[in-house]
C-alpha cells in the first residue's frame, strides 16, 4: 500500500531556479492538497484540487502553480524559487467517502539558497 | 478562517492518561473538529474527529464541550510512541473540498 507518494524527498535549489514537486496517490481519492510547513509552525494550505480538472488557491498560493494531471497526480511548481520558499512540502488526499480523513505523504524538504 | 488555540507543549508519563486541550471559540455550526498528530520527520497522521458528540476510536477519545467552543483529546494510556506534535484543527467544507486549518499544535513529551 503506497498511499500518498511524494518525489523528491529532498531538493536544494538556487534562487531563481524552477522545479516541480510530484505527488501521486493510489487510493482513488478525489481531493488533493499541497501544504507547506515552516520550522516550528503548523501546515499552511497552498493549493487544493477538489476533483480532477479543478484547482483552487489556498492560504499561501503566491509563487506557486499546480496541475491536477489526472485523478492520481497533483504537481506543485515553483517557477522562480526564492529563499522564502525554503520549507517542507506535504501533499495530501481525501477520499469521497469518508471525506473527513486526510492522508498525507512523507514530505519534500526543499532548501532554496 | 476559524482558528484553534492549544498549549505549545505538554509533558506526561508513560502509561498515564493525557488530556490535550483545544479552544475554538469562533467555530461555526458545520465545522468538524479534527485532531492530527505529526511524528518527527513525518507527515501528519489522522487521530480522530467529531462534530458535536464525544467520539472514541482505537487511538484516542475526543470530548467536545456542549457549546463546541473547546474540546479535549484524551490518550488513555500514553506510550513513548505517542510523543509527537498534536494539532487541533477545524475542517471547513468549501466548494466540495475539505480544508484543514492548522494551528501551531501541542508538542507532547512522554517520560519513561
Amino acid at each position: 500500500n503506497a498511499g500518498v507518494t511524494q518525489t523528491p524527498k529532498f531538493q536544494v535549489l538556487k534562487t531563481g531556479q524552477s522545479m516541480t514537486l510530484q505527488c501521486a496517490q493510489d487510493m482513488n481519492h478525489n481531493s488533493m492538497y499541497w501544504y507547506r510547513q515552516d520550522p516550528g509552525m503548523g501546515l499552511r494550505l497552498i493549493y487544493y484540487s477538489a476533483s480532477e480538472g479543478t484547482t483552487d488557491k489556498g492560504e499561501v498560493p503566491n509563487g506557486y502553480n499546480v496541475s491536477r494531471l489526472n485523478k492520481r497526480e497533483f504537481s506543485l511548481r515553483l517557477e522562480s524559487a526564492a529563499p522564502s520558499q525554503t520549507s517542507v512540502y506535504f501533499c495530501a488526499s481525501i477520499p469521497r467517502v469518508p471525506k473527513n480523513i486526510q492522508y498525507f505523504g512523507a514530505g519534500t524538504r526543499l532548501s532554496v539558497l | 478562517d476559524a482558528k484553534t488555540t492549544q498549549p505549545n507543549s505538554m509533558e506526561s508519563n508513560e502509561e498515564e492518561p493525557v488530556h490535550l486541550p483545544c479552544n475554538h471559540s469562533t467555530i461555526s455550526g458545520t465545522d468538524y473538529i479534527h485532531w492530527y498528530r505529526q511524528l518527527p520527520s513525518q507527515g501528519p497522521e489522522y487521530v480522530i474527529h467529531g462534530l458535536t458528540s464525544n467520539v472514541n476510536n482505537r487511538m484516542a477519545s475526543l470530548a467536545i464541550a456542549e457549546d463546541r467552543k473547546s474540546s479535549t483529546l484524551i490518550l488513555h494510556r500514553a506510550t513513548l510512541r505517542d510523543a509527537a506534535v498534536y494539532y487541533c484543527i477545524l475542517q471547513l467544507s468549501i466548494q466540495g473540498a475539505q480544508k484543514l486549518v492548522f494551528g501551531q499544535g501541542t508538542r507532547l513529551t512522554i517520560n519513561p
